[in-house]
């Protein structure tokens, strides 16, 4: 079956803009976490999403921002972009079963601020 | 302040050798752990995991131990073959109903033939 699909996969911003990114889960899967993958700060939680509401956010600032639709495809935000944003997003799938389990990750979204 | 730590940044090991990569983790919370590994250009592929109810699970040729006392997981490879070559993360997950993991910094693994 087809894996976690991430647009774009490139894209370049500059400071003070916000971008979109959008994931879309293996199908049946529920939840859509979001991780930031950087240098120097490895790999980082960012939220998840089940059933359309957030279950929980990781420790970053309010200019990151998600959704999920009834579908399950999930888009995340950041607002007023920081050169520090540069990373690469990684968006994960699961079932969202009680326990973690394994989580399906994409290939991720690279995004350069300058 | 790291809760999961890979304090290798790198191994490397011999074609049909074992491979042992490390991990300790600080929070006691933590009750389930993952490996993942990562290829360049892709996303981090689930590789194996473990309960804290357990202290070994196996799956081919990925045998995973976790030492609760000690706060230390490691993740043993045999045979090593170069196809195992990539970045390896150790992650892990606290009593929530979430998936929220923890990641380690990762452990860039070269096998040689």
């Amino acid at each position: 079956k087809a894996g976690v699909t991430q647009t774009p996969r490139y894209l370049i911003k500059t400071r003070g803009q916000q971008v979109t990114l959008s994931c879309s889960p293996i199908s049946g899967h529920r939840s859509v976490s979001w991780y930031q993958q950087t240098p120097g700060q490895g790999l980082q939680f960012l939220f998840e999403y089940f059933s359309e509401t957030q279950r929980n956010k990781g420790n970053f600032p309010g200019r990151f921002s998600g959704r999920q639709f009834s579908n399950s495809r999930s888009e995340m935000n950041v607002s007023t972009l920081e050169l520090g944003d540069s990373a690469l997003y990684l968006c994960a799938s699961s079932l969202g079963q009680a326990a973690p389990g394994e989580l399906f990750f994409g290939e991720g979204s690279r995004l350069t601020v300058l | 302040d790291q809760q999961v730590k890979q304090n290798s940044p790198s191994l490397s090991v011999q074609e049909g050798r074992i491979s042992i990569l490390n991990c300790d983790y600080t929070n006691s919370m933590f009750d389930y752990f993952l490996w993942y590994k990562k290829y360049p250009a892709e996303g981090p592929t689930f590789l194996i995991s473990i309960s804290s109810i357990k202290d070994k699970n196996e799956d081919g040729r990925f045998t995973v131990f976790l030492n609760k006392s000690a706060k230390h997981l490691s993740l043993h490879i045999v045979p090593s073959q170069p196809g195992d070559s990539a970045v390896y993360f150790c992650a892990a997950s606290g009593r929530t109903f979430t998936r929220e993991l923890t990641f380690g910094q990762g452990t860039i693994l070269t096998v040689h033939p």
